[in-house]
């Protein structure tokens, strides 16, 4: 069956422009998750759906991170004005529901480079 | 002291070998713990889940000690194949779960 997918594979940018990344989750996965993984670090949480609701936005570094998800489906993941601290892979996962032993399915990720 | 912590490695090892690593965490009511394993450039992948009893898959015995916090993942005979970061993973319930990952220990398994 179909995983995880994130598009597009790979995105270079210029400093200060907008971006947005796309997460596909596996159909029927009512949790969505967004991770951010710089070289050789581990993973850093952003944010978390469930549902259409995004009850932790702890993990966004800065106002310039959005992230929405609609029709408990597709989410994007929006970085206003990049800089080039944010170049990193960002990984999407999705899992039945949030909760305990829910294994969480992530995508290939977007490769982001920040010029 | 950071909520999750694994020794970053890499951990060099000789095909064959046994090998183990540990992960602690800092919230004594986590509850939920698992080991992710992650290739080079690749996405993470569940490698197991780990229940208080500790369980074993084949080669991977996974076991968690509440009392001091830690969960290890042990491998046996070693393959070649294993050569990858290890992540552990712990789950917090309630009001909001936090689900934490480490930032992972590499290994290496050498020829």
């Amino acid at each position: 069956g179909a995983g995880v997918s994130q598009s597009p594979s790979n995105k270079v940018t210029e400093k200060g422009k907008d971006v947005e990344l796309r997460c596909d989750p596996i159909s029927g996965h009512t949790a969505l998750y967004w991770y951010r993984q710089r070289l050789g670090q581990g993973l850093e949480f952003l944010i978390y759906f469930q549902g259409n609701s995004a009850p932790d936005k702890s993990g966004l570094p800065s106002d310039r991170f959005s992230a929405e998800r609609t029709g408990e489906s597709v989410s994007t993941l929006t970085i206003q004005r990049t800089q080039q601290e944010d170049s990193a892979v960002y990984l999407c996962a999705s899992s039945l529901t949030r909760g305990t032993y829910n294994e969480q399915f992530f995508g290939p990720g977007t490769r982001l480079t920040v010029l | 002291r950071k909520e999750v912590e694994q020794d970053p490695g890499p951990f060099n090892v000789p095909e064959g070998a046994t090998v183990a690593f540990n992960c602690t965490y800092s919230n004594s009511a986590s509850q939920s713990f698992f080991w992710y394993r992650q290739d080079c450039r690749k996405e993470p992948k569940l490698l197991m889940s780990v229940y208080s009893s500790g369980n074993e898959d084949g080669r991977f015995t996974a076991q968690l000690n509440r009392a001091s916090q830690y969960i290890s993942l042990l491998i046996r005979d070693s393959k070649l194949s294993d050569s990858a970061t290890y992540l552990c993973v712990v789950l917090t319930a309630g009001r909001d779960d936090k689900i934490i990952f480490g930032k992972g220990t590499r290994l290496h398994i050498l020829p």
